[in-house]
């Protein structure tokens, strides 16, 4: 079967603070594709970035960056000086190819993580 | 650009009763998806559509139907509306291949069941 985790249910940091929101994956597919997507308050989902299971480098845009690793079957985000507008709820989600999703594209989502960022 | 449009963004419906939310999308995505969101559970896949006349389903099926006559629209029904259909709604689509391309999602339909 295929899980997403996110043990973080919520996190609260100060402003400037840097945040690792953490994300653990099950799957039998050896093709694979991860995501992470941003809720903020008003309700909308953002997507922020996708991987796929043969690129292991990580990725870097602006003071976000993703670490994937599949050793450990984790896909964390970090949010490097927090802003108060990082203040979401972040989901990220895997899509299989043969065991899950079976060429439909569907997405498994984790219970996501409520982030907080204080001035 | 539209993208993906959902309505009605609001609603509230007595027990038993009724209705459909409607999603259309402009970007002859050929992948549809509805979820719903319960609070701190995450996002639950309910039905989707590989393309125009085929739908199957999700994870929480129970309580909806779906319809897929044409690529742009993806209504989704309740039949007999109960408490624990009260969720935030959300569609979904998807271009290129199934499973590399972005999910564009709508902006959700709050439903409240009374």
């Amino acid at each position: 079967a295929q899980k997403v985790t996110q043990a973080q249910t919520e996190i609260s940091v100060v402003e400037k603070e840097d945040v690792t929101l953490d994300c653990v994956y099950e799957t039998r597919d050896t093709t694979y594709y991860l995501f992470w997507y941003k809720q903020p308050p008003s309700g909308e989902l953002v997507f922020l970035i996708r991987r796929n299971s043969f690129d292991e480098q990580n990725e870097i845009s602006g003071r976000y960056s993703w670490n994937f690793q599949k050793s450990t079957s984790s896909f964390n985000f970090t949010i490097t000086a927090s802003q108060v507008v990082d203040s979401a709820v972040y989901f990220c989600a895997l899509s299989g190819t043969i065991h899950g999703s079976s060429n439909t594209g569907k997405l498994i989502f984790g219970q996501g993580t409520t982030l907080q960022v204080k001035p | 650009n539209a993208g993906v449009t959902q309505t009605p963004k609001f609603r509230i419906l007595k027990i038993g009763q009724s209705m459909t939310l409607q999603c259309t999308q402009d970007m002859n995505h050929n992948y549809m998806y509805w979820y719903r969101q319960d609070p701190g559970m995450g996002l639950k896949l309910i039905y989707y559509s590989v393309g125009a006349g085929i739908t199957d389903k999700g994870e929480v099926p129970n309580g909806y139907n779906v319809s897929r006559s044409t690529t742009e629209d993806f209504p989704l029904r309740l039949e007999l509306a109960a408490p624990s259909q009260t969720s935030v709604y959300f569609c979904a689509s998807r271009a290129g291949q199934p499973n590399t391309g972005e999910l564009f999602f709508g902006e959700g339909s709050r439903l409240t069941v009374l």
